[in-house]
């Protein structure tokens, strides 16, 4: 069954360093999302992409917060630099163009000291 | 934009005995209805899911049920089972294709 990867599953960064994440969706899925999920709490939307194109990114902290998805299939998510805040599991989806099903990586676990 | 409140916050069952988890939303607009269980250090996985041109949809042991008119939609588990304990968390969501999530109901079956 196909499955969306997401690298690393955990990171241990000190403040102020730069941190990059991974995600790799389903192939043929079309829209990828990243999403923030503070413990104890729901996933919280970052960005979503459609092919290459960022849909909405407007709950993405863009003094900090990068994401690219050059070739309309694998993402990367950048915080540069990192803040004690930023400590979350990181979730990356993916779903078939025009179809509200997601799915969801295994996620990266970052802590940030 | 879309709010997504879930009760209980903690529900603990007696294995065996059926659970039920309730969300409420508030855009009008909203038209699809997943759940979602995350067991510790995963990601969500869907597990069941409802449009809003059907009021009850059922899959073995988990039904999900849904008023468009009172903007309230609801998860049934029956026969718990001790691997049904995780996270679940509802979501809603629109021909944007995004989804807004609740905060998470943690289901303990216990022994």
């Amino acid at each position: 069954e196909a499955e969306v990867a997401q690298s690393p599953r955990y990171k241990i960064t000190e403040k102020s360093q730069a941190v990059a994440f991974w995600c790799d969706p389903i192939s043929g899925h079309a829209t990828l999302y990243w999403y923030r999920q503070i413990l104890g709490q729901g996933p919280e939307l970052l960005v979503q992409f459609q092919d290459e194109s960022v849909v909405d990114d407007s709950q993405l902290p863009k003094d900090r917060f990068s994401a690219e998805r050059l070739k309309g299939v694998d993402s990367t998510l950048k915080i540069q630099p990192a803040e004690l805040g930023d400590s979350a599991m990181y979730l990356c989806a993916s779903s078939p163009v025009s179809h509200n099903e997601q799915f969801f990586g295994p996620g990266t676990r970052l802590t940030v000291l | 934009g879309e709010n997504v409140e879930q009760h209980p916050s903690t529900l603990s069952v007696q294995e065996g005995d059926s659970a039920v988890i309730k969300c409420t939303y508030s855009d009008s607009a909203s038209n699809y209805f997943p759940w979602y269980k995350q067991e510790l250090g995963k990601g969500p996985q869907l597990i069941i899911d409802i449009r809003s041109n059907v009021g009850e949809k059922k899959d073995q042991r988990i039904a999900v049920t849904l008023n468009k008119t009172a903007k309230h939609f609801s998860l049934h588990i029956t026969e718990t089972q001790p691997e049904d304990s995780a996270v679940y968390f509802c979501a809603a969501g629109n021909r944007d294709d995004k989804i807004i999530f609740g905060k998470g109901t943690r289901l303990h079956i216990l022994p």
